[in-house]
């Protein structure tokens, strides 16, 4: 079992829809983060958590430390969030930034 | 404003043929990592600079070496490649410490022939 797992691994939504991403760990952390890699491309840091809710234009990141669950919520989908959403933790314990990943939600967003 | 550039973009090399990738940094910061991505995978990282300390994953081929000459540059050196070495080749990098953001740069492709 991975140490960070995400669902969906595939997830297809309408332009408009509103859309969750689950990720779910089992290591202690100290930071989770939520990343967007479109087709070939670079990787874009979205959020960094620690606790609570954060929230960037469309999207909501929240996390729960006790349940070990963060959430990514993005509102009025548009084909343009159509990306891989990567769920990454920083391990507890480290003294640099390793991250462990989760293996990535495929979103495709239809007009 | 470019923070993380990654030189070349694609990269084409011969089987057995050394190769060198480039990352430079503008933000001086003082982690530097280097990540092999293969198709449909998530991110392996291969090794990562605390200022001028190396660190190898214990599991990261012998192939694959590292140099940063300064704070601001580091680069990628794969002595033989092979077919399975053609991945997608992240640098990022970051503040000391697990609570900071990554920065990633753009990625160069590798594909080995």
């Amino acid at each position: 079992k991975n140490e960070v797992e995400q669902s969906p691994q595939n997830l297809t939504a309408q332009e408009g829809e509103f859309i969750t991403i689950n990720c779910s760990y089992s290591v202690g952390i100290s930071a989770l983060h939520w990343l967007q890699q479109h087709p070939g491309g670079g990787i874009v840091s979205l959020f960094m958590l620690s606790s609570g809710k954060k929230k960037h234009g469309r999207l909501i990141a929240t996390i729960n430390i006790q349940e070990k669950h963060s959430s990514l919520h993005i509102t009025a989908s548009h084909p343009r969030d159509s990306a891989v959403y990567i769920c990454a933790v920083n391990a507890g314990g480290t003294s640099y930034g390793k991250l462990t990943f989760g293996q990535g939600t495929i979103l495709t967003v239809h007009p | 404003d470019a923070m993380v550039i990654q030189n070349p973009r694609y990269q084409v090399t011969q089987f057995g043929k050394p190769v060198t990738l480039s990352c430079s940094q503008t933000l001086n910061h003082n982690v530097m990592y280097w990540y092999q991505q293969k198709s449909s995978q998530a991110p392996k990282l291969l090794f990562h600079y605390y200022d001028k300390d190396f660190n190898n994953e214990a599991d990261t081929p012998d192939n694959f070496q590292s140099r940063r000459p300064n704070t601001s540059f580091c680069f990628l050196d794969i002595r033989s490649p092979g077919l399975g070495d053609a991945a997608m080749y992240l640098c990022a990098t970051s503040r000391e410490g697990p609570g900071y953001e990554q920065y990633f740069g753009p990625g160069t492709r590798l594909t080995v022939t």
